[in-house]
C-alpha cells in the first residue's frame, strides 16, 4: 500500500530552526512536495522535489533522498506566523497526489 | 498568475437538502480539477478526479450518487451534495492542474459546509 509518515506535532521556539521529516512508500515516484495550511485555510505550496538534494528557498529548504524514501522540510529563523500544519504529499506515478497527515507546528515566543 | 476560486467560501445548509459548491479557474485552463474533503485534525482526502467533459473519477468509498461532480469547461468544475447530513460536514477544497505541467496542483481556497 501507499503509505507517508510525519510526525503529528512539533513544538519550537521563535527564531530557532525547526526539521520536520516525511518518509513514504508509494507506487511511483514523480516528486514530493510540501504544504503550508493554517487552520480554516486551503494548503499553500511551499516546494517540490523530484531530484536529490536540498532546494533552499528565503527561510526554508528541502530535501529529499529517493533511495531512502526519505524528506525534511528546514524551517529557519522561525517566526509565530509559521505556525500551521505542514503537509507532506508525493505525487505516484499516476500523477495523484499521496498525503501525509500533516505536522503541526506550534511556535512559541 | 494560476488561481482557483471557489463559491461559497461557507455555507451552512440543513439536513436533506442540497449544496453546490463551485470551482474557477480564474486564469488558465485547467484540464484536470480535484476534489478533497478534510475533516478537523485530519489530513486531506482525495474524493474525486475531473476531467473537462468526461465523467469524474471517484475514489473507493466516496459515494457518485451522493457527490455528483461536473466539469462543464476548462474553467469550472462544480461540487453537489445531495441530500446533506451533518456527517457530510467538512472542508471542501478544490485543485486544478493546468495541462502541460503535470506536478503542481494550485489550490482554491476551501468551501466549509455546515450541515444542521
Amino acid at each position: 500500500g501507499q503509505n507517508i509518515d510525519q510526525p503529528t506535532e512539533m513544538t519550537a521556539t521563535e527564531g530557532a530552526i525547526v526539521q520536520i521529516n516525511c518518509t513514504y512508500q508509494t507506487s511511483g515516484f514523480n516528486g514530493l512536495f510540501w504544504y503550508q495550511q493554517h487552520a480554516g485555510e486551503a494548503p499553500t505550496f511551499l516546494s517540490y522535489n523530484v531530484l536529490d538534494g536540498l532546494e533552499e528557498k528565503g527561510r526554508f529548504s528541502s530535501f529529499l533522498s529517493r533511495s531512502k524514501g526519505y524528506s525534511y522540510l528546514l524551517l529557519k529563523e522561525l517566526q509565530m506566523k509559521d505556525s500551521a500544519s505542514y503537509l507532506c504529499a508525493v505525487m505516484d506515478s499516476n500523477y495523484q497526489l499521496i498525503w501525509g497527515a500533516g505536522t503541526k507546528l506550534i511556535i512559541k515566543p | 498568475g494560476a488561481v482557483v476560486s471557489q463559491h461559497p467560501s461557507w455555507v451552512i445548509c440543513k439536513s436533506g437538502t442540497s449544496v453546490k459548491i463551485e470551482c474557477r479557474s480564474l486564469d488558465f485552463q485547467a484540464t484536470t480539477m480535484f476534489w478533497y474533503r478534510q475533516f478537523p485534525k485530519q489530513s486531506l482526502m482525495l474524493m474525486a478526479t475531473s476531467n473537462e467533459g468526461s465523467k469524474a473519477t471517484y475514489e473507493q468509498g466516496v459515494e457518485k450518487d451522493k457527490f455528483l461532480i461536473n466539469h462543464a469547461s476548462l474553467t469550472l468544475s462544480t461540487l453537489t451534495v445531495t441530500s446533506a447530513h451533518p456527517e457530510d460536514s467538512s472542508f471542501y477544497i478544490c485543485s486544478a492542474r493546468a495541462p502541460g505541467i503535470d506536478y503542481e496542483q494550485y489550490f482554491g481556497p476551501g468551501t466549509r459546509l455546515t450541515v444542521t
